[in-house]
């Protein structure tokens, strides 16, 4: 079946333009979560969504950065007078939420470059 | 503290031989979760292996196998029989907290695998 998907892969913008990012998710799972990848590092967790309602956004670095999933499905990732440093990969996974193990599945991502 | 300490940055080794990837990781929950992924030069995080801390056996999956020592804090992954396609960075994750709860994965930094001919 398909995977996760996020578009588009590249995003190249200007310092202080707003740009947003899209993911789809695997059908049927009610788990969303947004990563961010910077050069040579491990991803680290923005925000996590439980259908409709963000369960965990403790992870966004300022409040430049907004994540929606109106449906419960497609999510937006939102950001808001993009700086140099918020170049990096964006990833988007899923879950289904009903093993123990409840392993994420990670789409390609989105490689942002701010200039 | 490092919540996830992955001390190697790069190892290669010979195409067939077994290679452990080392991962010690720092928390103070009793219910808690340790996953490695591998990312190929696509981008794409694969999961590879699951262990969870209430688990008394070693995960294992085809050729990927998990030494959790939980005392030590230790959670390293084995690939035996390694192959090219093995190449890639790989990522040790864990979650705090029950299954169901704290979902957000904590990585560590990663360790690019070569695999030689």
């Amino acid at each position: 079946g398909a995977g996760v998907s996020q578009t588009p892969s590249n995003k190249v913008t200007e310092k202080g333009k707003y740009v947003e990012l899209r993911c789809d998710p695997i059908s049927g799972h009610t788990a969303l979560y947004w990563y961010r990848q910077s050069l040579g590092q491990g991803p680290e967790f923005l925000i996590y969504f439980q259908g409709t309602g963000a369960a965990d956004d403790s992870g966004l670095p300022n409040d430049r950065f907004f994540a929606v999933r109106p449906e419960g499905s497609v999510s937006t990732l939102k950001i808001q007078r993009t700086e140099r440093g918020d170049s990096a990969v964006y990833l988007c996974a899923s879950s289904i939420r009903d093993t123990t193990r409840n392993e994420q599945f990670f789409g390609p991502g989105t490689r942002l470059t701010v200039l | 503290a490092q919540k996830i300490t992955q001390t190697q940055p790069g190892m290669f080794v010979q195409e067939k031989e077994a290679v452990t990837l080392d991962c010690t990781y720092d928390t103070s929950d009793q219910s808690y979760g340790l996953f490695w992924y591998k990312q190929p030069s696509s981008g794409e995080m694969i999961f590879l292996i699951y262990q969870g801390s209430y688990d008394e056996q070693n995960a294992t999956e085809g050729r990927y196998s998990l030494n959790f020592q939980k005392a030590r804090k230790s959670a390293n992954l084995v690939i035996s029989a390694s192959q090219l396609g093995d190449s890639a960075m790989y990522f040790c994750a864990m979650r705090e907290g029950p299954n169901f709860g704290n979902e957000k994965l904590t990585f560590g930094t990663g360790t690019r695998l070569t695999i030689i001919p």
